[in-house]
């Protein structure tokens, strides 16, 4: 029973192109949200969050939304670039309910140049 | 370098042999978990700590498998009597617990493969 779904295993875009990532959680306890990157042969590297308050979380060229009544979070990248190709982890955690994150399956993004 | 540690980086183990691998966190981070990761899929939840108190175990963590962190700092995660299935990334993450949100950081993972 997954809690947290990434649906799509694989994304390509083109360069300078926005980059949308999709994440979706059955959990309705879940009130934190983060993306993780990751290289291969390397650890996950922390991106951005958002906590259930927000509808949206900006940084720099990545954005956070979160859709609560859909049960729907997603990350854009604007502009795209070659070295954002890895592979991208949703995670939710819910504070009342212990602390370790629940992980999706994981995107693998492909920029092209 | 101040992140998150894990050495060995990768252990090529016989089945039956006893295993283990050990985490550094980052010095002020009070907290520190173990997730396993297999291919195709995210970071799986182990186990956590807070401080040397080790507060939550997935049932994941079968009897096989023991974790400590003795003086708060860092931990190490034992498996005994390995098992093929036992072959997989394992990570090892920290956060500093403040009250509300936290934010983990992962190190760079020991691969292990049970021949």
């Amino acid at each position: 029973d997954q809690q947290v779904k990434q649906n799509s295993p694989s994304l390509s875009v083109q360069e300078g192109r926005i980059s949308i990532l999709n994440c979706d959680y059955t959990n309705s306890m879940f009130d934190y949200f983060l993306w993780y990157k990751k290289y291969p042969a390397e650890g996950p590297t922390f991106l951005i969050s958002i906590s259930s308050i927000k509808d949206k979380n900006e940084d720099g060229r990545f954005t956070v939304f979160l859709n609560k009544s859909a049960k729907h979070l997603s990350l854009h990248i604007v502009p795209s670039q070659p070295g954002d190709s890895a592979v991208y982890f949703c995670a939710a955690s819910a504070s009342d309910y212990g602390q370790n994150f629940v992980f999706g399956p994981g995107t693998r993004l492909s920029v092209l140049p | 370098d101040t992140g998150v540690s894990q050495n060995p980086r990768h252990k090529i183990t016989k089945r039956g042999q006893n295993v283990t691998f050990r985490c550094d966190p980052i010095s002020e981070h009070n907290r520190l978990y173990w997730y396993r990761q297999t291919l195709g899929q995210g970071p799986e939840f182990l186990t956590y700590f807070q401080n040397e108190a080790q507060l939550e175990k997935s049932r994941l963590l079968s009897d096989r498998f023991s974790a400590e962190r003795p003086k708060g700092s860092f931990s190490t995660l034992e498996i005994q009597r390995t098992e093929q299935g036992d072959s997989a990334m394992y990570l090892c993450a920290s956060s500093l617990r403040t009250g509300g949100w936290e934010t983990q950081y992962f190190g760079p993972g020991t691969r292990l493969l049970v021949l």
